[in-house]
């Protein structure tokens, strides 16, 4: 079935270093793939998104790929900040004879120190 | 305006005893979801309604009883609450876009709910 894969957490990081969280996906067909963050206390929201292959979702710094032959969607920022520090999801959208249903990745923590 | 809103934030209740937990939107989408994130962070879709209409049930207790008088508003009764309840339920919305083949959710700020 569809799945989404993410690296375990929690990612311990100093201010303005380079950050990877990676993240592949099983899926058939052409899916499009998003990354949402959740800082403390509050909802998700959506961070970025990519609708096809080769696509780049990229907002706030962060940015990720959308890779077809290696089903991966890998969230990457060059220069984190303290605020930056949240959960982060990778999440694939399916359509299911009923409509929508998102499938999310396990999360992963960051927490960035100054 | 939050354009997700749910109550109450917090809710701590004893075994067996029945909640509800309301949410609306006022996004204009079409469709709303529930959401159960347990203490590991981990995200599962619960309910989802189409215009008052369910169309997604992932399998989940009985006890658990979603109700949407309106596409606004969407809430969660649970009877007969359990330990395993305890979690954060965050109520979700998205105007679907199937041709584009993309549905952004947009959350709440959750619900979080503890069973002693």
């Amino acid at each position: 079935g569809d799945s989404v894969t993410q690296m375990e957490g929690p990612v311990t990081l100093s201010e303005e270093a380079f950050l990877t969280i990676n993240c592949t996906y099983t899926a058939t067909g052409y899916p499009s793939l998003f990354w949402y963050v959740q800082y403390p206390g509050e909802g998700l929201q959506l961070l970025l998104k990519a609708t096809k292959a080769d696509d780049k979702g990229s907002n706030k710094g962060f940015e990720a790929t959308y890779r077809k032959e290696t089903t991966s969607f890998h969230l990457e920022k060059g220069s984190v900040q303290v605020s930056d520090s949240a959960v982060y999801f990778c999440a694939l959208p399916r359509l299911n004879t009923g409509g929508f249903k998102t499938i999310f990745g396990a999360g992963t923590r960051l927490f960035v120190k100054a | 305006d939050t354009a997700v809103s749910q109550t109450p934030k917090y809710l701590v209740t004893q075994m067996g005893n029945d909640k509800s937990i309301k949410c609306e939107q006022n996004l204009g989408h079409d469709t709303m979801y529930w959401y159960k994130q347990d203490s590991k962070k981990f995200l599962k879709i619960m309910f989802s309604y189409n215009n008052k209409e369910l169309i997604i049930n992932e399998t989940v207790p009985n006890r658990f009883s979603p109700k949407s008088p309106d596409k606004a508003h969407l809430n969660l009764h649970i009877n007969s609450l359990e330990l395993g309840d305890s979690a954060v339920y965050f109520c979700a919305s998205s105007q679907e876009g199937v041709l584009s083949g993309a549905n952004v959710l947009t959350f709440g700020a959750g619900s979080r709910l503890t069973v002693l």
